[in-house]
């Protein structure tokens, strides 16, 4: 059982450059989410997905987007990456009606 | 509106020592509380958490919380510390029924000194 897998683990990445985090979950979670974690930030939702065709804005949306075609993926999209969201990166999903998050081994990406 | 204030971004224990990270929280409504640990280099996973029912709840590797509502407080304890403990810790709080409103706390690193 993989649970929750991310791509890629690590990428440097020039501003102004868009790139896409991958997340894929073999659960059949209904819920997914994304987080970034910062020092001494702890965890911040970006977006979340409530069920596949529905998207929802977390704390820090802006800079970012998502999608949810089907169940198992949740890909986050930098359009046009900035040196502030140089970070962790963290994928989670869970069951809906139940409050337990799993989390995916995160992807650290960093902007110059 | 939610918050959590875990008291102390490190904290340093021998091992073998009593184990206890502090969670404080904010809810307007009555919150279910969890702790996550997150190793090096890893996600996080959940070490336990709070919902309804008895208000001590116990957890994965002899880690144990209380949640006390008068204190508004949901510390974690472990009688004795291993040097497999060192990890960081978060809290979480959600408003029951809010599943994707979750607050985190900004996490406490665990040191355990042999």
């Amino acid at each position: 059982i993989a649970g929750i897998t991310q791509a890629p683990t690590s990428q440097i990445l020039a501003a102004g450059r868009r790139m896409t985090l991958r997340c894929t979950q073999d659960m059949r979670h209904n819920a997914m989410y994304w987080y970034r974690q910062d020092l001494g930030l702890g965890l911040r939702l970006i977006h979340y997905s409530n069920t596949a065709g529905t998207t929802g804005k977390g704390e820090v949306p802006d800079g970012y987007s998502v999608s949810r075609a089907n169940t198992d993926d949740f890909p986050l999209t930098l359009a046009s990456a900035v040196p502030s969201q140089t970070s962790v990166y963290f994928c989670a999903s869970s069951d809906a009606g139940t409050d337990t998050q799993y989390f995916g081994p995160g992807t650290r990406l960093t902007v110059l | 509106a939610q918050s959590v204030t875990q008291l102390g971004s490190h904290v340093s224990v021998s091992e073998g020592a009593l184990v206890l990270l502090r969670c404080n929280y904010s809810s307007s409504v009555p919150p279910y509380l969890f702790w996550y640990v997150q190793y090096p280099n890893q996600g996080l996973q959940l070490l336990l958490k709070y919902t309804t029912g008895a208000t001590l709840v116990k957890g994965i590797n002899g880690f144990e919380a209380e949640f006390k509502k008068s204190e508004t407080s949901f510390h974690l304890t472990k009688p004795s510390a291993h040097m497999s403990d060192a990890a960081e810790y978060f809290c979480a709080v959600i408003p029951s029924g809010g599943y994707q409103k979750v607050t985190f706390g900004t996490g406490t690193k665990l040191q355990v000194i042999p």
